[in-house]
């Protein structure tokens, strides 16, 4: 099945720099890409979504890059906040068949320094 | 309301104890999901009712038993669980199973004691 590997595990940022978040999968049938946020106390929410027709997604400050030859995929979100603290979650569902389901990453905690 | 909602927030019990979660989505989807959430781990995928139908089961330990009575509600019923089990239990719908967009709900804190 699907492995996803998700880096790093933490990181911590100064306020107004950019923060990067990398993921690969293996599963080359995977076609769908999520990310999610999920602050302390809630679910995760889903943040940025990338297919694998589309190599590069903008949502104002956040951005996701898919490298499908080397299946992997990055979260970028620039000019940071404190509000941006949390942690971000990468997911990968593979094509749809049978048995069908999202793997996720473990999760990284990110932390905007003010 | 809208969204995912999930009842309780937190829960606190025995090991032979008998509870239930309860999870309700206002988005009109078909499709719902029961997910634990443990520190340092991926989301593991419990159940998943498509059309309140259960189609998917990841070799979960009989002690957690799903209903789903339709499209809008989701019960995830305990009986007799183990202090590994405390986790964070995450509901989820989808407007289909395979459509992708997952919506998540805030959680059960579930401590097992």
């Amino acid at each position: 099945g699907e492995n996803v590997e998700q880096h790093p595990s933490t990181l911590s940022v100064q306020e107004g720099d950019s923060a990067v978040i990398k993921c690969t999968y293996s599963d080359s049938a995977s076609n769908y890409f999520p990310w999610y946020k999920q602050e302390l106390g809630k679910g995760p929410q889903l943040i940025i979504d990338i297919r694998s027709n589309v190599g590069e997604k903008k949502d104002q400050r956040i951005a996701v890059t898919l490298n499908k030859t080397a299946k992997h995929f990055s979260l970028h979100i620039t000019e940071t906040q404190p509000e941006d603290s949390a942690v971000y979650f990468c997911a990968a569902l593979p094509g749809f068949r049978a048995g069908n389901q999202f793997y996720f990453g473990t999760g990284t905690s990110l932390t905007v320094i003010p | 309301e809208t969204g995912v909602t999930q009842t309780p927030r937190h829960l606190v019990m025995g090991m032979t104890n008998k509870k239930s979660l309860k999870c309700e989505q206002h988005l009109g989807h078909n499709a719902m999901y029961w997910y634990k959430q443990s520190a340092k781990k991926p989301l593991e995928l419990m159940f998943v009712y498509s059309l309140e139908e259960r189609v998917e089961n990841n070799s979960v330990p009989s002690r957690f038993s799903p209903e789903c009575p339709n499209s809008s509600h989701l019960f995830l019923h305990l009986h007799t669980l183990q202090p590994e089990d405390s986790a964070l239990y995450l509901c989820a719908s989808s407007q289909l199973r395979d459509s992708g967009e997952q919506y998540f709900g805030p959680g059960t804190r579930l401590t097992v004691t």
